[in-house]
């Protein structure tokens, strides 16, 4: 069963437009969501987060947008550049009542290529 | 600069073999995880660890087990390797802060099971 679900599986973006990577959660539980980014060779590296007390959180170019009722969120990429060209993937955190462990669920991954 | 260290970047193995995947962080962090990444799939977590000598199973434990026995020291092993295990296998750990101030991830092992 997947709790995250992530769309595309695959995006193609100019330089200079606009990526949206897409994430929609089952697990009310849910109350933490980051953004992790992954290039070749590499694990995966924090990108940006969010709390569910928030609709919006914008770091430079990115920003994360959260709809708690429809239980979405999504990633918005301005002005993309050809570094950008990544695996992003969201994730979830599902506090555990062990009192400091949490665990990440993650989506699918969205691959991105920014052509020039 | 390198934080969380997978022993091995590429790994064949026979079917039936054990096989041990070792990750070591040098962060004084609480948590450890190992993910296994495949295409399609996303990062799906085998197991965790909060501390030492403590163990919980993630989503998709069958097949493997886990040791830590230092706070420092995650291992992963697999009992009988299976073609079905052929995969990137990711380490991570995080301070016990519910994750909050990130996972930092292994650079991964691939693993081939023949």
């Amino acid at each position: 069963q997947q709790q995250v679900k992530q769309s595309p599986q695959s995006l193609i973006v100019q330089k200079g437009g606009i990526s949206i990577i897409n994430c929609a959660y089952e697990n009310t539980a849910f109350d933490y969501f980051p953004w992790y980014q992954q290039f070749p060779g590499k694990g995966p590296a924090l990108l940006i987060a969010i709390r569910p007390d928030v609709s919006e959180k914008k770091e430079g170019r990115f920003t994360i947008s959260f709809n708690k009722s429809a239980k979405q969120f999504s990633l918005h990429i301005m002005d993309s550049q050809p570094g950008d060209s990544a695996t992003y993937f969201c994730a979830a955190t599902d506090f555990i009542n062990t009192g400091t462990a949490s665990k990440l669920t993650f989506g699918t991954g969205t691959r991105l290529q920014v052509t020039l | 600069d390198v934080k969380v260290t997978q022993s091995s970047r590429y790994l064949v193995k026979r079917t039936g073999e054990k096989v041990f995947l070792e990750c070591v962080q040098d962060m004084d962090h609480e948590n450890m995880f190992w993910y296994r990444q495949d295409p399609g799939l996303g990062l799906r977590l085998i197991y965790f660890s909060y501390d030492v000598k403590m163990k919980e199973k993630g989503d998709i434990p069958e097949g493997y087990s886990v040791s830590r026995e230092k706070k420092e020291r995650f291992s992963l092993i697999l009992e009988s390797a299976s073609t079905n295990q052929t995969s990137m296998y990711l380490c991570a750990s995080s301070f016990g802060d519910r994750g909050l101030r990130g996972y930092t991830f292994g650079s991964g092992t691939r693993l081939t099971v023949v």
